[in-house]
């Protein structure tokens, strides 16, 4: 099993609905963040959380909310999809100490909003 | 969020060729950079970090970082087709990570 799970893989919505991704790890990571990516803009922070109790807006974060479940799970809901929502959206864990912190990805979800 | 910029691309090299990847930050608080490697529709995976001014070696790849100049470097050694990906440049900042739009590298055969 993948480190980082994230559900759905696709996903295709209409504009308006309410959506949840999910995302799920293994690796007993304190922190979790979502980001978006669209072509030619890179990757872009939504939300990030340090711990169960601690949830933290990113530079891109109207239009979304997230839940932290659990340590293990940090869910982003888009509470009424709108086109430009259209993106590859990746959820990322990070733990221990140091300046090796990098991120383990999930495989991401495509949400197509139409 | 911190600005991080990359060399726009694409970059095309010859197989075996060196492809070098250039980017640049604006926080001179940043202290880790990272880059790493993502094939089309794939997530990204960490291929590189560094810390501390110099080179730091790993295989075929080198990164090279100068902080004076708030610059950070990939140099792809002996490239090969698999080679051909998008590069992402991160800083972090308070254990959070700035990404560059990413340069895409292919390699010729």
């Amino acid at each position: 099993d993948a480190d980082v799970t994230q559900t759905p893989r696709n996903r295709i919505t209409k504009t308006g609905k309410r959506i949840m991704l999910e995302c799920s790890q293994t690796k007993g990571h304190d922190r979790m963040y979502w980001y978006r990516q669209d072509p030619g803009l890179g990757l872009r922070l939504i939300y990030y959380s340090f711990d169960v109790k601690d949830i933290n807006k990113g530079e891109i974060s109207d239009g979304y909310s997230v839940s932290r479940q659990a340590q293990a799970k940090f869910s982003l809901s888009l509470e009424s999809a709108i086109p430009n929502q259209t993106a590859l959206y990746f959820c990322a864990t990070s733990g221990g100490g140091g300046s090796n912190y990098g991120y383990t990805f999930g495989s991401g979800t495509r949400l197509t909003v139409v | 969020q911190k600005e991080v910029e990359q060399n726009s691309g694409p970059l095309s090299v010859p197989e075996g060729a060196i492809a070098s990847l250039n980017c640049t930050y604006s926080d001179r608080g940043s202290q880790s950079f990272f880059w790493y490697r993502q094939y089309s529709g794939k997530s990204p995976e960490l291929i590189m970090f560094i810390y501390s001014n110099g080179d730091k070696e790993d295989g075929r790849f080198t990164a090279q970082l100068n902080k004076a100049s708030q610059y950070v470097s990939l140099l792809i050694r002996d490239s090969q087709p698999s080679d051909s990906a998008t590069y992402l440049c991160a800083v972090d900042g308070d254990y959070k990570l700035s990404f560059g739009a990413g340069t895409t590298v292919t390699v010729r055969a």
